[in-house]
């Protein structure tokens, strides 16, 4: 069954170091997404992509944030500048109509980001 | 801002019987309710969604109800098993063509006692 992938699994960086997130999603998905999980919280919403462009951000997302689709089959997440509040599970996740629904999002196992 | 919300973190269940997690949320311009199963270390698992238009859908064990009147949403799990223990999000989204974000809740952990 395809699923979605992210490495690195646990990235540790010091503040003020730029990192980037990679992920693999489904081949035929279309839509894509960042979410992140802050230990003991809900997972909350980062930003969506489409059509090579964001679609919405939110408040998190601020110019540290950068989404990029280099190639065909990646999609990263970079931090400009880590803040030891970056420190959280960051989930990719993707869907198309497809699959069933764009809102059926399969997410990959998460990359834990620690700021030191 | 809690528009999507659990109010039980924890419910602990006879494996066999049947597990009710429910959900609330506050944003009438949802229309696309999700539940996701979420186990330590991993990402959430897509389980079962509905439409607005319905107010129910069921997927083998998994029944998920829909009251938008009183914008609640619960998942049965029948009958329960071991193997369903983990934390259940709920979540929700708006239509938003090319941006379907969702709006999780902050999860109730089941705990199936066999």
């Amino acid at each position: 069954e395809p699923e979605v992938t992210q490495t690195p699994s646990h990235q540790v960086t010091q503040m003020g170091q730029e990192v980037i997130l990679r992920c693999v999603p489904i081949s035929n998905h279309l839509y894509f997404y960042w979410y992140r999980q802050i230990l003991g919280q809900k997972v909350e919403f980062l930003v969506s992509f489409y059509n090579n462009e964001i679609s919405e951000k939110s408040e998190i997302f601020d110019d540290q944030f950068s989404v990029e689709r280099p190639d065909g089959s990646n999609f990263t997440l970079k931090i400009r500048s880590t803040k030891l509040e970056d420190s959280a599970m960051y989930f990719c996740a993707s869907s198309d109509w497809a699959s069933g629904s764009p809102y059926e999002q399969y997410f990959g196992p998460g990359t834990r980001l620690t700021v030191t | 801002d809690q528009q999507v919300k659990q109010n039980s973190p924890s419910l602990s269940v006879q494996e066999g019987r049947i597990s009710i997690l429910n959900c609330d949320y506050t944003n009438s311009m949802f229309d696309y309710f999700l539940w996701y199963k979420k186990y330590p270390a991993e990402g959430p698992t897509f389980l079962i969604s509905i439409s607005s238009i319905k107010d129910k859908n069921e997927d083998g064990r998994f029944t998920v109800f829909l009251n938008k009147s009183a914008k609640h949403l619960s998942l049965h799990i029948v009958p329960s098993q071991p193997g369903d223990s983990a934390v259940y999000f709920c979540a929700a989204s708006a239509s938003n063509f090319g941006n379907e974000k969702l709006t999780f809740g902050t999860g109730t952990r089941l705990t199936i006692i066999p």
